[in-house]
């Protein structure tokens, strides 16, 4: 069983470009969360897409977007990037019913921004 | 501020316990987590504990919680080299969106 898989484990983008990143969660699993982690920090939430619909969002700016699909893979879109959006992005997925104790990350991608 | 907080660093002997404390703000968190990321690598979930539990023990891990002083801690025995890593704690109401402190970094030593 698969766990949460995500692409590409790395890229270096250049400022004002765009990237999307993707995930696959967890086989069972139907809620998916993004989070940002930069160097020394913890995770940061982004959002969570549950039922193909962005359910939750943290404070981050409007260049960040998402999407899930029916088969409830995610990806994550950044516009116009910025030397700060370098970071190791995280998916997690989860179950919605039971989200407390079932909430695994994937490896994450590692952003460079230059 | 900081809704989680942690130490950054803690150094142990191979051999000894180690203890990571956490303190978090919301009172009305009900789910309480410890993650573990070794370097490069995601997020593993090593244990969590609901708010109306005072202590969990899973094999060498031991998690406490006081919450009148909203205090968690991971205790470790028998620490390892391969312990070595950062260790997140992590709070959320109700099992959603978990946020995070930022992680104490346990170094091993022989």
């Amino acid at each position: 069983d698969a766990g949460v898989t995500q692409s590409p484990t790395h890229l270096i983008k250049t400022r004002g470009q765009q990237v999307t990143l993707r995930c696959s969660p967890k086989s069972g699993h139907d809620t998916v969360s993004w989070y940002q982690q930069a160097l020394g920090q913890g995770p940061q939430f982004i959002f969570q897409y549950y039922e193909e619909e962005e359910r939750q969002r943290g404070n981050f700016p409007d260049r960040f977007s998402g999407h899930q699909f029916p088969n409830y893979s995610s990806e994550l879109n950044v516009n116009a990037l910025l030397l700060g959006d370098s970071a190791l992005y995280l998916c997690a997925s989860s179950i919605d019913r039971n989200s407390g104790n079932t909430i695994y990350f994937g490896e994450g991608s590692w952003l460079t921004v230059v | 501020g900081e809704d989680v907080e942690q130490s950054l660093f803690l150094s142990v002997r191979e051999g000894d316990s180690s203890v990571i404390n956490c303190t978090y703000t919301d009172s009305s968190s009900t789910y309480l987590y410890w993650y573990k990321q070794e370097p490069g690598a995601g997020l593993q979930l090593l244990t969590y504990i609901f708010s109306n539990m005072d202590m969990k023990q899973d094999q060498r891990l031991t998690v406490l919680l006081n919450k009148k002083d909203k205090h968690l801690s991971l205790r470790i025995a028998d620490t390892q080299t391969g312990d070595s890593a950062i260790y997140f704690c992590a709070e959320s109401i109700r099992g959603y969106i978990p946020t995070f402190g930022r992680g104490t970094s346990l170094i091993v030593h022989p």
